[in-house]
């Protein structure tokens, strides 16, 4: 089983600020994404990276791919309320299984 | 286009029960998911079917959690019988095809409380 961690578990910052959260594994993975679960719901995909390095872009969040494929990065800048939620890495194997991560529980507080 | 649909959304029984989850993914998805979340946790796959065959069933525990997906479309995941720790939310997700797995779609979840 290839294991994800992810660090901080929760964080709570005020409306505005800047946040970066982390997804660390000692396996290598063909992809990774990135979910955001809220409350009552499934989670709903947010991004997918594929190569070493990559960085992509949505809005205010930034997911960045590690060069060697086995962790990643998520930054949002000027965070609003709307950014609450839970955020799920999942690194997909050779035989595409995704392995998620227990999630970083992040709130913004208006 | 209508997304994952998961019935009931909670359910409430006693251990050594028995109990049913419905699940109806996106039209067209060939690739179906079912994970349990415990809180705090994130989802653990626990049987994927292609069509309406299995392709990975390894982290199912079989003694008490059986899945069927008859004619390729909806599926059922039962638990029979249940115990304190069955306690989570079971998701339901859809995708493409295989080699597309990492673009799931959930459904909401039905949240399995075990007394």
């Amino acid at each position: 089983t290839q294991l994800l961690e992810q660090s901080p578990q929760f964080l709570s910052i005020q409306e505005g600020e800047n946040l970066t959260v982390y997804c660390n594994s000692s396996s290598v993975f063909s992809s990774l994404q990135w979910y955001r679960q809220e409350p009552g719901e499934g989670p709903v995909l947010l991004v997918t990276v594929v190569t070493g390095g990559e960085v992509k872009k949505l809005k205010r969040l930034t997911f960045q791919f590690g060069d060697a494929r086995k962790d990643s990065s998520l930054h949002i800048t000027a965070a609003q309320p709307g950014d609450t939620g839970l955020y799920l890495c999942a690194g997909a194997d050779g035989n595409n299984r995704l392995a998620f991560g227990k999630g970083n529980q992040v709130v913004v507080i208006p | 286009e209508a997304g994952v649909a998961q019935s009931p959304r909670y359910k409430i029984i006693e251990k050594r029960q028995s109990v049913a989850f419905w699940c109806n993914p996106i039209s067209g998805h060939a690739t179906l998911y079912w994970y349990q979340q415990i809180l705090g946790q994130g989802p653990k796959l626990l049987i994927q079917f292609q069509n309406n065959g299995v392709v990975d069933d390894s982290q199912l525990p079989k003694d008490r959690f059986s899945a069927e997906r008859l004619k390729g479309v909806d599926s059922t995941l039962k638990i029979q019988p249940a115990k304190l720790e069955d306690s989570a939310v079971y998701l339901c997700a859809s995708s493409l095809i295989r080699g597309a797995s990492y673009e799931q779609y959930f459904g909401p979840g039905t949240r399995l409380t075990v007394t």
